[in-house]
């Protein structure tokens, strides 16, 4: 079973505009939520991370909104860049699964300059 | 200087054959972890480990095990390799702890013939 979903599969947005990528999970106990971006034929690398105790982060041009009653959050990439072309990772993990990462399937964003 | 390596970095194997995939880290972190990546499934856990000595089954352990001989060096073992099993793997080493950044190796693209 997937517990954490993530949509688009795929998304293009131009230069300069706002991506936005969405995340949702089911396991009301995950408390941690680390979003991993991977650049072609390059490994995953932390991007950014929240807790449930925040609503919001930020970290320069990328923002993570956090709903926990409706188990979402997104990942806002303002002013986009084509060097922010990649695949974006959702991940959750719980301390009653000892911290281990549920990954989503990722989203493929584009950046057209 | 990377402190996450794996060998070999590509690897074809034979149906039926055994294949042993190697992780070193030098960030003296007590957890490591391999995950296949496969198109549409994002990163799954297939082994961990919380240290030297001690391995844990992650969500499809099935066809695999894992040995953790050391501290710096854990390794996924193939017994009869399929070629369901081709995939890439990612080797990866943290703190552990509700704020773990997982930092990953190279990835080992493995072919299954």
């Amino acid at each position: 079973q997937q517990q954490v979903r993530q949509s688009p599969q795929s998304l293009t947005v131009w230069e300069g505009e706002t991506a936005i990528l969405n995340c949702s999970y089911e396991d009301s106990t995950f408390d941690y939520f680390p979003w991993y971006w991977q650049f072609p034929r390059e490994s995953p690398a932390l991007l950014i991370a929240i807790r449930p105790v925040s609503n919001k982060k930020e970290d320069g041009r990328f923002t993570i909104f956090f709903n926990k009653r409706e188990k979402k959050l997104s990942l806002h990439i303002t002013d986009s860049q084509p060097g922010d072309s990649a695949t974006y990772f959702c991940a959750a993990s719980a301390e009653t699964g000892n911290y281990k990462y549920v990954f989503g399937a990722g989203t493929r964003l584009k950046v057209i300059a | 200087e990377a402190a996450v390596t794996q060998s070999p970095r590509n690897k074809v194997a034979v149906t039926g054959g055994k294949v042993t995939l190697s992780c070193n880290q030098t960030n003296n972190h007590n957890n490591m972890y391999w995950y296949r990546q496969d198109t549409g499934h994002g990163l799954r856990l297939i082994h961990y480990s919380y240290g030297a000595g001690s391995t844990e089954k992650g969500d499809i352990p099935d066809g695999y095990k894992a040995s953790r001989p050391s501290q710096e060096n854990f390794s996924l073992i193939l017994e009869l390799a399929t070629p369901s099993q081709t995939s890439v793997y990612f080797c990866a080493s943290g703190d552990g702890g509700g704020a773990d950044e997982q930092y990953f190796g190279p990835g080992t693209r493995l072919t299954v013939l």
